[in-house]
């Protein structure tokens, strides 16, 4: 089968601070990835779309220069969260798109 | 016209027991259907998909069945087991890729032992 990695799986930053997170496919080369957030008890939100070696399409709403978005190479996406406050406290989750969509395990970040 | 609209929001089903959720879309240009399974915690997990040029898809305890002319679409779980204890969501995209899905809003089920 197709695995999406997530790092770290859990953080806890401070507030005015920036988290990287990564997302890596572990046995196929993705093109494209995508990054979700997802709220408590709620279905997942497309944030934006990483193409690799190009510039990512974000979503209607989601702020570009706060969720950056590098997608380097065929197996690797990374989100980085600026300038981090407790609002952007949530699950982010990220896919990788083979024949279907593959998700990671998600992020569970929690700013204070 | 982009929404998937999911019911019901929360199930409860004795052990054993079918359970049915349902999704219903407006965009005709959807035409592929997949069902995701989420634990807390976790990401989703694709279940089990379907395309519309077949009216039911089985893969084990799980069954999709489409209505194309309703636009409507379900999954089935018979012998629900309290493993099957999650959140489930529905979701659809246009062109037959898993490239633009849009997510049905959940349901979670519950199976009591």
């Amino acid at each position: 089968g197709a695995v999406v990695s997530q790092h770290p799986s859990r953080v806890i930053c401070k507030s005015g601070t920036s988290v990287k997170i990564e997302c890596r496919s572990l046995d196929f080369q993705a093109t494209t990835m995508f990054w979700y957030r997802q709220f408590p008890k709620k279905s997942l939100m497309l944030m934006a779309t990483s193409n690799e070696g190009s510039k990512a399409t974000y979503e209607q709403g989601v702020e570009k220069d706060k969720f950056l978005i590098n997608h380097a190479s065929l197996t690797l996406s990374t989100l980085t969260v600026t300038s981090a406050h407790p609002e952007d406290s949530s699950f982010y989750i990220c896919s990788a798109a083979r024949d279907e969509q593959y998700f990671g395990p998600g992020t569970r970040l929690t700013v204070t | 016209q982009q929404q998937v609209k999911q019911s019901p929001q929360s199930l409860i089903v004795q052990k054993g027991g079918i359970s049915i959720i349902n999704c219903a879309y407006e965009n005709t240009a959807f035409d592929y259907f997949p069902w995701y399974q989420q634990f807390p915690g976790k990401g989703p997990a694709l279940l089990i998909a379907i395309r519309p040029d077949v009216s039911e898809k089985k893969e084990g305890r799980f069954t999709i069945s489409f209505n194309k002319s309703a636009k409507q679409f379900s999954l089935h779980i018979m012998d629900s087991q309290p493993g099957d204890s999650a959140t489930y969501f529905c979701a659809a995209s246009p062109s037959g890729s898993a490239r633009q899905l849009t997510f049905g809003s959940g349901t979670q089920l519950t199976v009591l032992p």
